[in-house]
């Protein structure tokens, strides 16, 4: 599986647009980009996740750049709630793969 | 549909005993992940079951962990002899088979486990 990059840690205003970068500059043609958040220590919650073209949903959209290289993860009104740490993971899908490998994420706080 | 059900959600075991953590996986799916996350620190992949299959188990300690996905029934991640370092938090996700439209793994809230 590729490997992904994030910053280890951002900040945000509660009710502004939260966003996410991730490189992925190794992804595979076969593997998709998905984002997954860990509050506390609770299970990882699924967010969404793409392969090429942007997508949306009802918690966040993905924005993926053509390349494939990097996406941005956007949660568009950020309550205080949404403070987690969020993983950028790529997973091929395809014959017996299709493990989740998690990195150290980026720690999002948000702030009042 | 409920998700992925593990249980116990806290288990408290001393020295040597042996720790069964049990996993249903969500409706439909047949493919189960188990992931260990120490204190303080990220989750680490342990294994992915298929129904009767061990597909991957390179995250799996070599000695004292066993995991198993049975034809009927849960998965169990099996820890025969805990010490203090196996204290962490075990959680397991499910995903659906190949070929189906929806593909996202989706993780239980996990089990807790401590050693004393």
């Amino acid at each position: 599986d590729a490997k992904t990059t994030q910053p280890p840690s951002m900040d945000c205003a509660e009710g502004r647009a939260a966003n996410l970068p991730c490189n992925h500059s190794t992804i595979s043609g076969n593997e998709y980009v998905y984002w997954y958040r860990q509050i506390h220590s609770q299970g990882p919650q699924y967010i969404i996740h793409g392969l090429k073209n942007n997508e949306t949903n009802e918690m966040a959209s993905l924005i993926i750049t053509e390349d494939r290289k990097s996406s941005t993860l956007i949660l568009p009104h950020a309550t205080l709630r949404d403070t987690a740490v969020y993983y950028c993971i790529v997973r091929a899908y395809s014959g017996n793969t299709g493990k989740l490998i998690f990195g150290q994420g980026t720690t999002l706080q948000v702030k009042p | 549909n409920a998700g992925v059900m593990q249980n116990p959600r806290h288990l408290v075991r001393r020295r040597g005993q042996e720790a069964r953590l049990r996993c249903s996986p969500m409706k439909g799916h047949s493919h189960v992940y188990w992931y260990r996350q120490l204190p303080e620190e990220g989750l680490k992949f342990m294994v992915y079951l298929q129904k009767e299959n061990i597909i991957d188990e390179s995250g799996m300690p070599k000695e004292r962990f066993s995991a198993e996905f049975p034809k009927e029934g849960p998965s169990i991640l099996r820890i025969q002899q805990v010490v203090r370092g196996d204290s962490a938090a075990y959680f397991c996700a499910s995903s659906p088979r190949q070929g189906q439209r929806r593909t996202e793994a989706f993780f239980g809230q996990g089990t807790r486990l401590t050693v004393v």
